[in-house]
């Protein structure tokens, strides 16, 4: 069982709609969870960090995480054409420094 | 630009070639890590410091793989003896103490081995 899995494939929505991104984790001890935005040939850039259940909101972005499903979610409202990347789930476990990444989730947002 | 930096962006070496690349973290965060990424993957965790202090290594750093930090600031990542398999995007990111710090990662080398 891989520790970060990103099972969606490419995630097509149109301009102005919602979209949705999932990932779960295996580690139960993970203590730290974050999205990153990759654009083509980019780096990864940090978008939101969630530690906490419940749901946390930065403008336009809402992630959520359940720790007891094992579960954190994207939300993109509002999707732009600029919003269109590559989205990576990392976590970090609890008394360990490094981030474990999904493979990621490709999102177009269609104008 | 106080971000973490990475040069060279690109290089290109043939196989068998050694290479080395470079990263300067942001001034104030003591934590550093390499990661690989190949077309279609996550970025991989390779090695982590915490200051000039190399805590932990991943299996996929072999030993051609070896990385320094000796003044606890910018850290060297060198490859001996490259393999085609070594093409991949090198990431450097550094972070603070916190056991909760965001890790801000530079924009990347790019390695190609022809």
């Amino acid at each position: 069982q891989k520790e970060v899995e990103q099972n969606s494939g490419p995630l097509s929505v149109p301009e102005g709609a919602i979209a949705s991104l999932n990932c779960t984790y295996s580690d139960r001890v993970s203590q730290s969870f974050f999205w990153y935005r990759q654009y083509s040939g980019k780096s990864p850039e940090l978008i939101m960090s969630i530690y906490s259940n419940g749901d946390k909101e930065d403008g336009r972005f809402t992630a959520q995480l359940n720790k007891a499903s094992q579960y954190v979610s994207l939300l993109i409202r509002d999707s732009q054409p600029s919003d269109s990347a590559t989205y990576l789930c990392a976590v970090k476990r609890y008394g360990n420094n490094r981030l474990a990444f999904g493979k990621g989730n490709q999102v177009v947002v269609i104008p | 630009d106080t971000g973490v930096s990475q040069n060279p962006r690109h290089k290109i070496t043939k196989r068998g070639q050694n290479v080395t690349f470079r990263c300067d973290p942001i001034s104030e965060h003591n934590r550093l890590y390499w990661y690989r990424q190949t077309l279609g993957q996550g970025p991989e965790f390779l090695t982590y410091f915490q200051n000039e202090a190399q805590l932990e290594k991943s299996r996929l750093l072999s030993d051609r793989f070896s990385a320094e930090r000796p003044k606890g600031s910018f850290s060297t990542l060198e490859i001996q003896r490259t393999e085609q398999g070594d093409s991949a995007m090198y990431l450097c990111a550094s972070s603070g103490d916190s056991p909760d710090a965001e890790a801000f990662f530079g924009q990347g080398t790019r390695l190609t081995v022809v």
